[in-house]
């Protein structure tokens, strides 16, 4: 079974641009949820996407957005990139939503975003 | 305010058992999770507490005590390859949603 894929891996951009992640479930998978690690504030969370509908979300700016595809893929969007976006954009899936127990997730790598 | 508190880093030597706490202080209470990080890599989940009691999963176990606020994620006969972060993160309902909240995550070294 394939898991969690993220493109791209790697991602440069300059402030004030915009960038959208991509995200492909684990199959079957129907919960996506996004994270945001960086090494002063750890591991945040930003939202989570179920069978197409934004589910739960943590405490970031509208900046942040995202959605989901009847497929379950997930997209995450950051518009007007500030340098302290740079991180790295983890997204997980699992089979139930997070307020549904406690399924296990799976990460994908992540995409390394850097804002020059 | 949410606050997660874990220690920073541990060190324990292979084959012996360590304890790995995480005290917490939120509204909200919805569960508790355990993630294993090795650097460089993506977090794994371990194990999921929403009633107090112990949790048992083969060489990993994790505790919860809801009044104490309190959980521990305790690895047995330690070997090399757990040495990595490990991530505590609670789960709590706010403002009509559900949101994980993470501590900051314990470096633990397991040295031969």
């Amino acid at each position: 079974k394939a898991g969690v894929t993220q493109t791209p891996r790697y991602l440069i951009k300059t402030r004030g641009q915009q960038v959208t992640l991509s995200c492909s479930p684990i199959s079957g998978h129907r919960s996506v949820s996004w994270y945001q690690q960086t090494p002063g504030q750890g591991l945040q969370f930003l939202f989570e996407y179920f069978s197409e509908t934004q589910r739960n979300k943590g405490n970031f700016p509208g900046r942040f957005s995202g959605r989901q595809f009847s497929n379950s893929r997930s997209e995450m969007n950051v518009s007007t990139l500030e340098l302290g976006d740079s991180a790295l954009y983890l997204c997980a899936s699992s089979l139930s939503p997070l307020d549904r127990g406690g399924d296990t997730q799976y990460f994908g790598p992540g995409t390394r975003l850097t804002v020059l | 305010g949410q606050n997660i508190d874990q220690p920073t880093e541990m060190t324990a030597t292979e084959g012996a058992i360590v304890q790995i706490n995480c005290t917490y202080q939120t509204s909200g209470f919805n569960g508790l999770f355990w993630y294993q990080q090795h650097a460089g890599e993506a977090p794994t989940f371990l194990s999921y507490n929403v009633l107090d009691g112990l949790e048992e999963k083969g060489r990993f176990s994790s505790f919860l005590s809801r009044s104490k606020g309190y959980s521990y994620l305790l690895l047995k006969e330690l070997q090399m390859k757990d040495s990595a972060s490990y991530l505590c993160a609670v789960r709590v309902f706010s403002g009509g949603y559900n949101k994980l909240i993470f501590g900051a995550g314990t470096r633990l070294a397991v040295h031969p």
